[in-house]
């Protein structure tokens, strides 16, 4: 089963700066990489897909990149609605899925 | 814009079993399968398993096999996840989500506690 590790576990960032999350998978998952938000007492929302496609709807600041085993969520800069915890999830070889265990973005 | 809607918060005994429901509407419902995660108080996300809602064929967590069903019914566009010998661990929301490689949209969860 493939692992997904995020880091850091929080990040404190202030308001209209940049933010920069990573996962790590344990072997390659190509581009089959999807990043989510969650704000408290909400579902998750897919933010992006295929490494770097945003969702529909999904502000431009929003950026992923990488592939393989190296992923970056970039948030370009930050407003007060991004607050809030993200996750990383491949879907590579599926099933099983894997999630990351979250990076909580707080406000400095 | 698809949906899925999810039945209400359950309250169950340790060793009871639990069903939740997911509704879908807005889309072909054949067409993609559902994933179900569960997520427990202040914890991350949880895949528990997924169902082909065409022909039915499920892949279930490991750690879940046994005690986790998924089934569909294509009458009434629904997904149905049924977990058995409940245990204090398994108190969480659990969301199902429409499945297209990614989870690209989700129902608003169901919260299952298990106590005695």
């Amino acid at each position: 089963e493939i692992v997904m590790t995020q880091s850091p576990a929080t990040l404190s960032v202030s308001p209209g700066e940049r933010a920069t999350l990573s996962c790590r998978a344990s072997q390659s998952v190509s581009s089959d990489l999807a990043w989510y938000q969650q704000k408290p007492g909400q579902a998750p929302r897919l933010l992006i897909y295929g490494a770097s496609t945003r969702a529909t709807g999904i502000p431009a600041r929003f950026s992923g990149s990488g592939s393989g085993t190296e992923f970056t969520l970039t948030i370009s800069s930050l407003q007060s609605e991004d607050f809030a915890v993200y996750y990383c999830q491949h879907y590579n070889n599926w099933p099983p899925y894997s999630f990351g265990q979250g990076t909580k973005l707080e406000i400095k | 814009q698809g949906q899925l809607v999810q039945s209400g918060a359950e309250v169950k005994k340790p060793g009871a079993s639990v069903k939740v429901s997911c509704k879908a509407s807005g889309y072909t419902f054949t067409s993609y399968g559902i994933s179900w995660v569960r997520q427990a108080p202040g914890q991350g996300l949880e895949w528990m398993g997924w169902i082909n809602t065409y022909n039915g064929n499920t892949n279930y967590a490991q750690k879940l096999q046994g005690r986790v069903t998924m089934t569909t019914d294509t009458s009434t566009s629904t997904v149905n996840m049924e977990l058995r010998s409940l245990r204090s661990d398994d108190t969480a929301v659990y969301y199902c989500a429409r499945v297209v490689g990614a989870l690209d949209f989700w129902g608003q969860g169901t919260l299952v506690t298990v106590s005695s």
